[in-house]
């Protein structure tokens, strides 16, 4: 069965600063990979998916996270937070285009001036 | 922005009373889904549907029912609702397929308060 751990419910940076937010997942076939967005009283925005090829993914708003099969890893980094960015962020995984996503339980980012 | 209506928006209602969601998409996508979102609990798979008439359960179905007659509606129904299902809906829509990848796009939510 998939799985997905998001280390930290909540990860508070200063403007400026780098963000990173970390997902490990467990899958016993190569994964598809996702992270995604809420803000506040609003529905889930993809932010960035892999699939194959190129391991280092890049998505919108500046973000990007890489795909380290050796450390089941999947981390999404921005290198300069910005006060827009505070929004609640989800990990996802997905074994096949046919099957439903597992998410992780997210991670809430505060982005302090 | 993926055409996805949910309604209502929000509704509160009493326990036993049934509930029924409904999610509507304008693209034509193969696959459906509802999901809950709670404090601490993430995203949890109520149900999907894989076509019209076709439909599978999630991670947390007990209390739940779906039905897709038509490509383009979801419904999800409470047969009788309890305090423990309070919680905001969304409905999610994806093509499938290689090609799609499985990216699901997302409706705005449903708030529903069981009293």
């Amino acid at each position: 069965a998939q799985s997905v751990t998001q280390l930290g419910s909540h990860v508070s940076v200063s403007e400026g600063a780098l963000v990173l937010l970390r997902c490990n997942y467990s899958s016993s076939v190569p994964p598809y990979l996702f992270w995604y967005v809420q803000y506040p009283n609003q529905g889930l925005q993809l932010l960035l998916k892999y699939t194959t090829g190129a391991t280092l993914v890049k998505g919108i708003n500046g973000f990007e996270a890489e795909f380290k099969k050796s450390e089941t890893s999947f981390h999404l980094t921005k290198p300069s937070a910005h006060m827009s960015d505070a929004a609640e962020y989800f990990c996802a995984v997905s074994q096949s285009g046919n099957t439903p996503l597992v998410f992780g339980k997210g991670t809430r980012l505060s982005v302090i001036a | 922005d993926a055409g996805i209506t949910q309604s209502p928006r929000h509704k509160v209602t009493e326990t036993g009373t049934p509930v029924t969601l409904r999610c509507h998409q304008t693209e034509n996508h193969r696959y459906m889904y509802w999901y809950r979102q709670d404090p601490g609990h993430g995203l949890r798979l109520i149900h999907y549907s894989y076509g019209v008439k076709d439909t599978d359960k999630g991670e947390v179905s007990d209390g739940y029912s779906v039905s897709r007659s038509k490509t383009e509606d979801f419904l999800l129904t409470l047969e009788s609702a309890t305090s423990s299902q309070t919680s905001v809906y969304f409905c999610a829509i994806s093509r499938g397929g290689l090609a799609g990848g499985n990216e699901q796009f997302f409706g705005p939510g449903t708030r529903l308060t069981v009293l």
